[in-house]
């Protein structure tokens, strides 16, 4: 079971340059979530999509854009990467069965900005 | 805003011992408490969780406790291991509309186990 796949797995970006991260789910789950982590920071939400077709924006929306392209995947857009950028970048899946919920996360995607 | 706090930054224990984590929220509307334990280079796997109408919920070495009145919720893991060393978050819930739930996480807890 693949669950949540994220590429790459490491990127340097120079400053301005554009990437996109990818996130595939296999679980048939309905949200998606994407997350950086900074140290002594957390998690922090960017963007979501509740369902296919639905994005909505974060904590810390800016200087990103995402695309819910069918259930399965859901990507992340820098269109000119800034050093504040550097960051751990999660993506994340959920359901709710029987009134439980929990998110499963990908392996993450490091990504350094010069 | 930090809606979630977290407490202690990190943590030293030696094996055998008791961790404890604590959490303090400040959203009411909060309805699902998760804790998530994540190894370097990993993604968070949920560890455990609670709803705010239980005031404590045990999973083998680890239990919740929830204190609704005064907002607040901690991690204990007894008989502390090597193997449980690893960066814990917290988080807090909220619906945001149909079957999605919008997590909001404590800033983590990195802890050491010492053999």
């Amino acid at each position: 079971n693949a669950g949540v796949t994220q590429t790459p797995k490491f990127q340097v970006l120079k400053t301005g340059q554009s990437m996109t991260l990818q996130c595939a789910q296999d679980m048939n789950h309905n949200s998606m979530y994407w997350y950086r982590q900074d140290p002594g920071m957390g998690l922090r939400l960017i963007y979501y999509s509740a369902s296919e077709g639905t994005t909505d924006k974060g904590e810390v929306p800016n200087g990103y854009n995402v695309s819910r392209l069918n259930k399965r995947e859901f990507s992340l857009r820098l269109e000119s990467a800034a050093p504040s950028q550097t960051s751990v970048y999660f993506c994340a899946s959920s359901e709710v069965r029987r009134g439980k919920h929990g998110y499963t996360f990908g392996s993450g995607t490091r990504l350094t900005v010069v | 805003q930090q809606q979630v706090k977290q407490s202690p930054q990190s943590l030293i224990v030696q094996k055998g011992g008791i961790s404890i984590i604590n959490c303090a929220y400040e959203n009411t509307a909060f309805d699902y408490f998760p804790w998530y334990q994540q190894f370097p280079g990993k993604g968070p796997a949920l560890l455990i969780a609670i709803r705010p109408d239980v005031s404590e919920k045990k999973e083998g070495r680890f239990t919740i406790s929830f204190n609704k009145s005064a907002k607040q919720f901690s991690l204990h893991i007894m008989d502390s291991q090597p193997g449980d060393s690893a960066t814990y978050f917290c988080a807090a819930s909220l619906n945001s509309g149909g079957s999605n739930y919008k997590l909001t996480f404590g800033k983590g807890t990195l802890l050491t186990v010492n053999p």
